[in-house]
Formats: C-alpha cells, structure tokens, sequence
C-alpha cells in the first residue's frame, strides 16, 4: 500500500479536462514540494510538474500541478489522446526520510 | 545530449549479487543529487536510493536498507547500485534518474530507458 494515494483510474473524452488528485499526510504533502510524472510502462518517466506547481522547459501550460493541506492535484486540459499514460506523483516522507510515491493514476482517453 | 544510460541488469539467484551502473552525459554529474527508481511488473514506481551531488548523503528505502548501497564516481559520470543478499521481491525495471537540486532533490527530470533485474532461481 502507498504511502500517497491516488485513484487507480480516470477518463475522459478528447478536449475535455481531468485532474487526478494524491493524497498524503502532514509528514509529506503538508510539508513538503511535490512532483508529478507520467509513464508508459518499460519506457523512460518524464517529469510534468516540480516543486508542486512549475513546469520544465517543454512541457505545454495545459498541465498544472497545486497543493492544498495535505494533497495535491495534477490538472490536464485540452486532453489529448496522446496523454494516455499511468500519472504519478511523489515527495519526500520527513518521518520514513525517503521518497514516496503514489500508487499511480492510469489516464484513459476515450 | 541530456542521457542517463543504465547497464549491469540480469539474471540472478536469490541471494547473490548485482551491481548496477549509471553512467550520464550532456550535464555536469557532480552539480546534482541522483537515484535508483524500480519497478517490479504489473506495479507501480518505487523508490530505491538517493546519493546527493558529492556522495556524501545517501538514503535508502526500508526495503533495500542493509542489502543496497548507492555510490557514485563524479569522474566517471557514474553511479552504482549494489545490490546484495537479493530477493525474488527486487525483480524489477531498475532506472536511475536526475534530481533537480543538490541534496535531497524531490523531483528527478531526467530518467534513464532502465536495466532489467530478474531474481529467479
């Protein structure tokens, strides 16, 4: 079991927006920056979102990263098929003093 | 090129050995912190290891404490997981990856294709 939980699934038609949320505790999220991958299993992660709310050179403004409490939320809108992928975010744990990730969100594109 | 290339994967007994190596160009190596990702199949991402910019810190998962230990050779461009005492539980897609600060970097932005570790008797 994660120590981050998001929800194993979402979907959504093409244009449409998602947000897939990971939830934690006051000894990660609360305290700490979170980051947000996307990845298509036996291929390279790639980062979308650090530092909770910035994007890297190259990824497109339709992807957002915020945080409140102890959760944050990845939004994507303008859906792509091309987005289809498992979403996962992660942090650092103060008291496990390691870093954690969610469980994974599989995105579908219907 | 910004590139991370892992190699040293394989198939293993329960209870032997592996050593894994990381070997990166198109950045300066010793300017960041770095870490061993894994994946076993059918699941999702679990982190192994971190090393800070000059190997000085390092930090484990419990899972791995005792049995892994993380280095790097900031003159070779590399990093290594040794992996001892392994168990069938640690087969896994083994990537390494770049943090985005010195120490304790919470966001990795460039990610190695991965190197396969099969523990299996």
């Amino acid at each position: 079991q994660s120590v981050l939980t998001q929800p194993p699934s979402v979907s959504a038609a093409p244009g449409q927006k998602i947000t897939i949320s990971c939830s934690g505790s006051n000894s990660n999220i609360g305290v700490n920056l979170v980051s947000w991958y996307q990845h298509l299993p036996g291929t390279a992660p790639k980062l979308l979102i650090f530092d909770t709310n910035k994007r890297p050179s190259g990824i497109p403004d339709r992807l957002s990263g915020s945080k409140s409490g102890t959760s944050a939320t990845l939004g994507i809108t303008g859906l792509q098929t091309g987005d289809e992928a498992h979403y996962y975010c992660g942090t650092w744990d103060n008291g496990l003093r390691a870093v954690v990730f969610g469980g994974g969100t599989k995105l579908t594109v219907l | 090129e910004v590139q991370l290339l892992e190699s040293g994967g394989g198939l293993v007994q329960p209870g032997g050995s592996l050593r894994l190596s990381c070997e990166a160009s198109g950045f300066t190596f010793r300017d960041y912190a770095m870490t061993w990702v894994r994946q076993a199949p059918g699941k999702g991402l679990e982190w192994v290891s971190e090393i800070s910019d000059s190997g000085g810190r390092t930090y484990d998962a419990d899972s791995v404490k005792g049995r892994f230990t993380i280095s790097r050779d900031n003159s070779k461009n590399t990093m290594y997981l040794q992996m001892n005492s392994l168990r069938v539980e640690d087969t896994a897609l083994y990537y390494c990856a770049k943090g985005v600060r010195r120490v304790l970097a919470q966001a990795f932005d460039i990610w190695g294709q991965g190197t396969m570790v099969t523990v299996s008797s």
